[in-house]
């Protein structure tokens, strides 16, 4: 059990288009749902959590105007990368906690999608 | 800000045990270690967390120092498809429920 889908696995796009990332918890409800950017050879980096029926909370340094989060479900979280440039190329996981009272519960990421701007 | 040290890189015999220590000095009396691993091109995947016992699963086990300062994640038998980077992390559910990855531990399981 706790599978997380995202979607698109890898898309590519043009400079100055959005592209939307889908991030569905398939067996379960999630409250939190967390979202990371990864460059080639480096760790993850968060970037903002979601909760839903709530604003996202971002991390510094990442535009909230530039990076659409939208969680309206319990079982759906979706990232928009707005007018996208070359450098928000990037590998972008999404991440689920199971259930309300989520602290001792671990998370359920995604596969990721790899995002190519060109 | 990551709040855990873990080596760059670690190499292993298939069938072997491997032994990824993880330091946490500034641990708080209510932070979980979460293990995660992550192979090349997919997100992470759980490994194991705990809290001050001593925990044992299918895929590995977490022995957590008595003074919860360290923590080393025991891969009994190692095979090519752990070849992975290992990530050990803290999470606190009582601030910030979040997580934050540090660099992690780059495994290499030679046949």
């Amino acid at each position: 059990g706790a599978v997380v889908s995202q979607h698109p696995s890898w898309v590519i796009c043009k400079s100055g288009t959005s592209v939307k990332i889908e991030c569905r918890s398939l067996d379960f409800q999630a409250t939190t749902m967390f979202w990371y950017r990864q460059f080639p050879k480096q760790s993850l980096m968060l970037m903002a959590t979601s909760n839903e029926g709530s604003k996202a909370t971002y991390e510094q340094g990442v535009e909230k105007d530039k990076f659409l989060i939208n969680h309206a479900s319990l079982t759906l979280s979706t990232l928009t990368v707005t007018s996208a440039h070359p450098e928000d190329s990037s590998f972008y996981i999404c991440s689920a906690v199971r259930g309300i009272s989520s602290y001792n519960s671990p998370l359920h990421f995604g596969n990721g999608t790899r995002l190519t701007v060109t | 800000d990551a709040k855990t040290t873990q080596p760059n890189s670690m190499e292993s015999n298939e069938e072997e045990p491997v032994h990824l220590p993880c330091n946490h000095s500034t641990i708080s009396g209510t932070d979980y270690i979460h293990w995660y691993r992550q192979l090349p091109s997919q997100g992470p995947e759980y490994v194991i967390h705990g809290l001050t016992s001593n925990v044992n699963n299918r895929m590995a086990s977490l022995a957590i120092a008595e003074d919860r300062k360290s923590s080393t994640l025991i891969l009994h038998r190692a095979t090519l498809r752990d070849a992975a980077v290992y990530y050990c992390i803290l999470r606190d559910p009582l601030n910030n429920n979040d997580m934050r990855f540090g660099a992690g531990t780059r495994l290499t399981v030679k046949p």
